[in-house]
């Protein structure tokens, strides 16, 4: 079945520096890609998503690029900041026309240090 | 416009007991999608309702059931509860033009701890 895996937390870094979270995923036909974020105390929230192969999406200073070569979807952000703490979660969907189900990876932390 | 809310936050209950929990959809939403969090792990999907109708089920059981009502409010209900059930459940609503999108609005969750 379709299942998403990305790297393990927590991941610690100082402001300023580049952040990446990868993600890969299995999944058959043509998923939706996303990033969810949620910050402590909050529910999740989208943060960016892709619909097809080469896209690219963008959001607040991150960005992910769908690669169906190689199954993945990571996340960047070039210069980190304190308020980017937050759990962050990488999932797919199963295209258009689906029941809106979600198919989650297990989540990173990320702390970002002043 | 008011997000989506859920109730109670908190709550605990023994083996065997049934507990219901409740959401209320963003303002305009027809869709309520409900979701498992154990600690740890990410959401996993519960099931789907549409227009007071379940359309879609993840792999749980037939004691996890859920109702849609005419404001598009919903209710989860467990029955027969188990130490496994113990997790964050999420509501999350959205419009039908949002599936397959992702664009999922989600609720805080409400913290359910069996014993």
């Amino acid at each position: 079945g379709n299942s998403v895996t990305q790297m393990e937390g927590p991941v610690t870094l100082s402001e300023e520096a580049f952040l990446t979270i990868n993600c890969t995923y299995t999944a058959t036909g043509y998923p939706s890609l996303f990033w969810y974020v949620q910050y402590p105390g909050e529910g999740l929230q989208l943060l960016l998503k892709a619909t097809k192969a080469d896209d690219k999406g963008s959001n607040k200073g991150f960005e992910a690029t769908y690669r169906k070569e190689t199954t993945s979807f990571h996340l960047e952000k070039g210069s980190v900041q304190v308020s980017d703490s937050a759990v962050y979660f990488c999932a797919l969907s199963e295209g258009s026309g689906n029941t809106g189900k979600l198919i989650f990876g297990q989540g990173t932390t990320l702390q970002v240090k002043p | 416009e008011t997000g989506v809310t859920q109730s109670p936050t908190h709550l605990i209950k023994t083996r065997g007991q049934q507990v219901t929990l409740r959401c209320s959809s963003q303002s305009g939403h027809n869709t309520v999608s409900w979701y498992q969090q154990a600690l740890g792990q990410g959401p996993q999907f519960i099931f789907q309702y549409y227009r007071e109708e379940e359309n879609g089920r993840g792999n749980f059981p037939p004691r996890f059931s859920g109702l849609q009502f005419p404001n598009y409010s919903s209710e989860l209900n467990v029955n027969a509860l188990e130490l496994d059930d113990s997790a964050l459940y999420l509501c999350a609503s959205s419009l039908e033009a949002g599936w397959g999108t992702g664009e999922l609005f989600f609720g805080e969750g409400s913290r359910l701890t069996v014993l």
